[in-house]
């Protein structure tokens, strides 16, 4: 299994240019999540799902969408990106109801400038 | 509101000494405290679950209501303990599970 694997590892983009960041996860697991994690902060949850074809805001949803076509994937899209969206990406799955543990992936670096 | 606080950004220690690693939580309900590990160039993991009240790796935490803490400790710490530590809370929120971090404390063991 290679558990949760996200894509690209590493991205510069210029303000204004758009992006979509795909997470992907063999375990069958319901619950999928957006972080990002920037110095100081720890990981704040930016969108998460917990089925397909289902979406929610997190702590900091602005500039981001997200999509849950097929219940392995979850896409992380920004339109029009911004410095502010320079940072480190996260996704996790987890179980529904019975699973406690977020497994996460390796994480994607994003710089805008 | 449910916030997790972790006051220390950066712990330095040597080996072989203890280890308390500071987390202190606010939520009007009843909590699940984990303790999130990320070692250089590897992914976020799960250290612990106070519910399970299992040692890891020599590390435990034990969760105190009264002073809404769940500090994580090690009598003796290794160099290969060091990294990035999160503490989080999971509590219901829009009907939905999720974890709130802290920010985080790096710990660093030297020889």
């Amino acid at each position: 299994n290679a558990g949760v694997t996200q894509t690209p590892k590493f991205r510069v983009l210029k303000t204004g240019q758009s992006m979509t960041l795909l997470c992907a996860q063999d375990m069958n697991h319901e619950y999928m999540y957006w972080y990002r994690q920037d110095p100081g902060m720890g990981l704040r949850l930016i969108h998460y799902s917990v089925g397909e074809g289902t979406t929610a805001k997190g702590e900091v949803p602005d500039g981001y969408n997200v999509s849950r076509l097929k219940k392995q994937n979850f896409l992380l899209g920004l339109e029009s990106a911004a410095p502010s969206q320079t940072s480190v990406y996260f996704c996790a799955s987890k179980m529904a109801l019975a699973g406690y543990e977020q497994y996460f992936g390796p994480g994607t670096r994003l710089t805008v400038t | 509101a449910q916030r997790v606080t972790q006051p220390e950004k950066l712990l330095s220690v040597f080996k072989g000494a203890p280890v308390e690693l500071k987390c202190n939580y606010s939520y009007s309900g009843s909590p699940e405290l984990f303790w999130y590990v990320q070692y250089s160039r590897q992914r976020l993991q799960l250290l612990l679950r106070h519910i399970s009240r299992e040692s890891i790796k020599g590390f435990t935490a034990d969760l105190n209501k009264g002073e809404t803490s769940f500090h994580l400790k090690k009598p003796f710490a290794q160099e290969e303990d060091s990294a990035m530590y999160y503490c989080a809370l999971s509590g219901l929120s829009g009907g939905y599970n999720k974890l709130i971090f802290g920010a985080g404390t790096r710990l660093a063991v030297h020889p």
